[in-house]
């Protein structure tokens, strides 16, 4: 089982739907929970952390850790076609490297 | 404040063909880790180096290597190309050792492919 498990889609939703993108891990050392974003052609970009458990808002996206459950989700409000891209969540101890799940391509259709 | 500048960003490759991947970090960052990226495996970390040391490495075999100088610039090298080398080449700096986490940064990345 890898450590960061994340459904790969693709995603294809309306413009102006909430969208809702998740991940599982397994490894409990980690404290750390990140959203990269990543453009076709591009490196990732860091959208949003959060630190153990519990939500974490910026503007149109919200991060949420439930660690009893090892489930890790972000929710992106009104999607714009520019929020189409791969979104990739990973785990982090503190002190190892990222772990990454394998990213949810999402497309968002006007 | 320039990014994180990887060259080249294409490559093509022929099979038992070795290659060198640049990485050039953020101003004042001593960290420079390096991700292998597939579309059947995801982002797959290669190495870490720290201040010249190579810190922390990821289950890839020995073909697989690198070095950081003494400016934080890092290569990585990959000898006897195999098909399954195609891929994007990542690498991300951040200040402190230990992969950066919240604060690492993604360069472009080199896309690989090997024929």
């Amino acid at each position: 089982q890898k450590e960061v498990e994340q459904d790969p889609g693709p995603l294809s939703v309306p413009e102006g739907a909430i969208v809702s993108l998740n991940c599982t891990y397994s490894n409990s050392a980690f404290q750390y929970f990140m959203w990269y974003r990543q453009y076709s052609r591009k490196g990732p970009e860091l959208l949003m952390y959060t630190y153990s458990s519990g939500n974490k808002e910026d503007g149109r996206f919200t991060a949420q850790v439930d660690k009893s459950s090892k489930y890790i989700s972000l929710f992106i409000r009104d999607s714009q076609p520019s929020d189409s891209a791969t979104y990739l969540c990973a785990g982090y101890s503190g002190n190892t490297p990222l772990v990454f799940g394998k990213g949810t391509r999402l497309s968002v259709i006007a | 404040k320039a990014g994180v500048t990887q060259t080249p960003r294409y490559l093509i490759k022929t099979r038992g063909q070795q290659v060198t991947l640049s990485c050039s970090p953020i101003s004042g960052h001593r960290s420079v880790s390096w991700y292998q990226q597939t579309p059947g495996q995801g982002l797959q970390f290669l190495f870490e180096y720290f201040s010249e040391t190579q810190r922390n490495k990821g289950n890839f075999p020995g073909r697989f290597s690198g070095r950081q100088f003494s400016n934080s610039r890092s290569e990585m090298n990959v000898s006897t190309l195999e098909l399954g080398d195609s891929a994007l080449y990542l690498c991300a700096s951040s200040l402190g050792r230990g992969g950066g986490g919240t604060e690492a940064f993604f360069g472009q990345g080199t896309r690989l492919t090997v024929v």
